[in-house]
């Protein structure tokens, strides 16, 4: 069925380093790979997408990776900072009429002063 | 300007009972989405409008579950008889047309069934 999931539930970085979170993903017919932010007691907030027929997009302190042959996302954010701490989210969607996204379980990022 | 307002913060409800959950969405956003979150879970989607019309509503889990918006705004989530496994944080988002993935979120409502 539909799924899109990721590698590890919590990733602990030091501040000032660079992270990275992973996503697997599982339907190849997807159009928009994108990464949502969710902080405790908010709604999520976008932060960056990548079409399918791009391999890499880079945004503010962001830069995204689309590996298609492995189904294999990942989000890196440079010089993590203590206000990167948040739940982060891979989602997809299929181009269209249709606003559907569908999210992966999320990763904890804790980033440590 | 105002982001995405859902109401209430908070519901707290007995089992069987009918609960509706509103979403004011950013002004001029033509597109509106209802998602569930279930705890320390990814969200789940539920429903999408393009204006007043739904056409996606796959993600609805039972026919206890309804939407509508009226005048291109607002919308109502009701759930009748709710259950138990209704319990969750109801999230709502807008955004426009042509920028789908650009998802804005309130911060939700979350249902507690007793």
């Amino acid at each position: 069925g539909e799924s899109v999931g990721l590698h590890l539930p919590t990733l602990s970085v030091q501040e000032g380093d660079n992270s990275i979170i992973n996503c697997a993903y599982s339907n190849s017919a997807s159009d928009y790979f994108i990464w949502y932010k969710q902080e405790s007691g908010k709604g999520p907030q976008f932060i960056i997408d990548i079409r399918s027929n791009m391999d890499k997009r880079q945004g503010q302190r962001v830069t995204v990776l689309l590996n298609k042959t492995v189904k294999h996302l990942s989000l890196q954010i440079a010089a993590t900072q203590p206000g990167d701490s948040a739940v982060y989210f891979c989602a997809e969607r299929y181009a269209g009429n249709t606003g559907k996204l569908i999210f992966g379980q999320g990763t904890t990022l804790q980033v440590k002063p | 300007g105002a982001g995405v307002s859902q109401s209430p913060s908070n519901k707290v409800t007995e089992k069987g009972k009918d609960v509706e959950l509103r979403c004011d969405p950013i002004s001029g956003h033509t597109a509106l989405y209802w998602y569930r979150q279930s705890l320390g879970q990814g969200l789940e989607f539920l429903i999408y409008f393009q204006g007043n019309s739904a056409p996606d509503k796959s993600g609805l889990p039972s026919d206890r579950f309804s939407a509508e918006r009226t005048g291109g705004s607002v919308s109502t989530l009701t759930i009748q008889r709710t259950q138990q496994e209704d319990s969750a944080v109801y999230l709502c988002a807008s955004s426009p047309t042509l920028a789908k993935n650009i998802q804005y979120f309130g911060a939700g409502t979350r249902l507690s069934v007793l």
